[in-house]
Order: structure tokens, then sequence, then C-alpha cells
């Protein structure tokens, strides 16, 4: 079956400039995750969207940051006035969730943002 | 920040020998995961085991959960050139929020 897809894959954008970064996740996950890879570094919990509760945007690091996740399905993470420390791995996981947790992630390909 | 990290940083074996990495995380948990991830892009999961858990096995996986040291193992055994990768360990420890926070990841190199 399908896996988490995103797009773009890659992303050169300028400073200052606007991105959306797109994620389908697995039919039927309720959960969704957005992360972030600096090069070389571990993944860096961004935002997480379960059912119809509110998101937890935590790990947002300003508020340049959003997303939305539309009809409990597709998420776009939106990057305002980009900066270059922004340049990034950007990923996206789904999975199941339960009343016992602890359900493995599914992540999609990543989508790389340079920003210039 | 990060909550764990994976000892050694870097690993480099000759296929055929094992490989152990291990992982310090700072919180209680309720799950510890391990995933591999192949040229910087997606994570595959490998294993989980839960809080309660002590030792699980998986093909040529072990995992060791040592809750008392906050801390976590993967073995791989019989070593192959596949399995060059970066390996993370990464903990959930909020029932009802499964976000993950991972380690730094320990990059194994199997040599042919």
């Amino acid at each position: 079956g399908a896996g988490v897809s995103q797009s773009p894959s890659n992303k050169v954008t300028e400073k200052g400039k606007d991105v959306e970064l797109r994620c389908d996740p697995i039919s039927g996950h309720t959960a969704l995750y957005w992360y972030r890879q600096s090069l070389g570094q571990g993944l860096e919990f961004l935002i997480y969207f379960q059912g119809n509760s509110a998101p937890d945007k935590s790990g947002l690091p300003s508020d340049r940051f959003s997303a939305e996740r539309t009809g409990g399905s597709v998420s776009t993470l939106t990057i305002q006035r980009t900066q270059q420390e922004d340049s990034a791995v950007y990923l996206c996981a789904s999975s199941l969730v339960s009343s016992e947790g602890g359900y493995e992630q599914y992540f999609g390909p990543g989508t790389r943002l340079t920003v210039t | 920040s990060q909550q764990g990290e994976e000892d050694p940083q870097a690993l480099s074996i000759q296929e055929g020998e094992n490989a152990t990495m291990n992982c310090s995380y700072k919180t209680s948990i309720n799950n510890l995961q391990w995933y591999r991830q192949n040229s910087g892009r997606g994570l595959v999961h490998l294993i989980l085991i839960r809080s309660n858990e002590r030792e699980k096995h998986s093909g040529r996986l072990r995992v060791t959960l040592d809750t008392s040291k906050k801390s976590s193992s993967l073995l791989i055994t019989a070593s192959r050139a596949a399995d060059t990768a970066s390996y993370f360990c990464a903990t959930d420890w909020s029932f009802g929020n499964e976000k993950l926070t991972f380690g730094t990841g320990t990059r194994l190199t199997i040599i042919p």
C-alpha cells in the first residue's frame, strides 16, 4: 500500500520568502507528526496532530512556523519569511494511536529545504 | 533539546561481526523505539520496546532496556553491508501524546 508521501522533495528558496510543505499520511492513520533534521543531527519534533484534538505545537521554533491538517488527512507546514537557519530536511510521519500508546511511526521521504 | 544520546557516534566494523549501539535518555518513558535512516532521508522503524519489557528480538536485532539506568542497547548480529546506515533511538513519555524525542544517532559503517 501507499506510504507517507511528501512534496516537494527538494525546495530552494530565497531568504524572506514563504514556503509550504505538504504531507499525505497513510490512510487511516489518525496521528500525524512533523519533525526537522538539520545536517548530521537527530530529529527535532515540531508539531503533532491527533484526530480532532488541539495540535501539540510545542516544538515549533518560532511564530514563523505554522501547520494545519485538513479533514484529518493532508497536512501543510508553512514557514513564513524563511531564514537560512530554517534550512533542513523536514520529515512527516503518521501512525495509529491507541490508549496503550506505542505505535511505530511511518516516515515520509522528507523535503529538503535550502534557504539561500 | 535532544532527549537522549547514542553511543558511539560512529562505528565501523567488518561484515559478519556484531554491532552494538547504546542509547541513554533523561526522563521516564512509555516506550523506546529504534529507527534506521539511510542517506539522510526517511526513517524506517526497526523495533519498539515498552517500558515494562527488558529485552526484545526481531530477526538479527536484539534490543535491551534498563529503565533504572535510563538506557537501551541495540545489537545487530552477523552484520551485512546493507546495515550501513544511521541508527536512532526515540522515546515517547506521555500517554495520549506520542511525539517522539530522538537521540543524536550512531553512524554505522559495515566494511565488506
